[in-house]
């Protein structure tokens, strides 16, 4: 099953705008991250939050989260083309007898036109 | 500095037979998952191992099988194959630490085509 879920689905903007993609999810979690993933290859991290932070930044990349809603907010600003790829939230909360995994989302795939 | 490495990168077998993938973690790496992709969409979860043990396990069938040797490298073995099977493989490592802030590296994966 899969808690995390991206909107929207598919992002199209212009080089050079900022891209905000956004993640709901159910359960109470430990921390959640942002992964990047190009053309159906491996998944790249790129940023975690602890559910007890509230905004966290990493070079271009800012990412909220709002566990009293529980959703999270990736954005991406001064996007490149290179920034083309499929990006997925991931949950990591408490599965029991003392482990925590990780739920990817069905991801947001954006692209950024030259 | 190696990172996660998987093989075969594409893989085709028709119903009823029995894959094994393999993956090497990235090295200091102690803990291993695996995750199925179908296309379009997020990886599912399948298990994961720790001190040559299956540590957690998702919602999959006991066709799924694993195992960690000492080296900390893992096999995935999946049994009478089912075109359902057919997806993008992941593995994933993590090192163990005292704070439960594992992030995770992932290999390119291997592809499954189940004809």
């Amino acid at each position: 099953s899969q808690q995390g879920e991206e909107d929207p689905q598919a992002l199209s903007i212009q080089e050079g705008e900022n891209a905000t993609m956004n993640c709901s999810y159910k359960t109470s979690i430990n921390n959640l991250q942002w992964y990047r993933q190009n053309s159906g290859r491996g998944l790249v991290h790129l940023i975690l939050i602890r559910s007890n932070e509230r905004e966290k930044h990493s070079g271009r990349l800012r990412v909220t989260l709002d566990t009293s809603k529980k959703s999270s907010s990736l954005l991406i600003t001064a996007s490149r083309a290179a920034d083309t790829a499929s990006y997925f939230c991931a949950t990591d909360a408490y599965s029991g007898a003392g482990s925590y995994q990780l739920t990817f989302g069905k991801g947001t795939k954006l692209s950024v036109i030259p | 500095d190696a990172g996660v490495t998987q093989s075969p990168t594409h893989l085709i077998k028709t119903r009823g037979q029995q894959v094994t993938l393999r993956c090497s973690p990235k090295s200091g790496h102690d803990t291993v998952s695996w995750y199925q992709q179908a296309l379009g969409q997020g990886p599912q979860f399948i298990f994961q191992y720790y001190e040559e043990e299956e540590r957690q396990r998702g919602n999959f069938p006991d066709r799924f099988s694993g195992h960690q040797f000492p080296n900390y490298s893992s096999e995935l073995n999946v049994n009478a194959l089912l075109l359902g099977d057919s997806a993008l493989y992941l593995c994933a490592s993590s090192l163990v630490t005292g704070v439960h802030d594992e992030k995770l590296f992932f290999g390119s994966g291997t592809q499954l085509s189940v004809l």
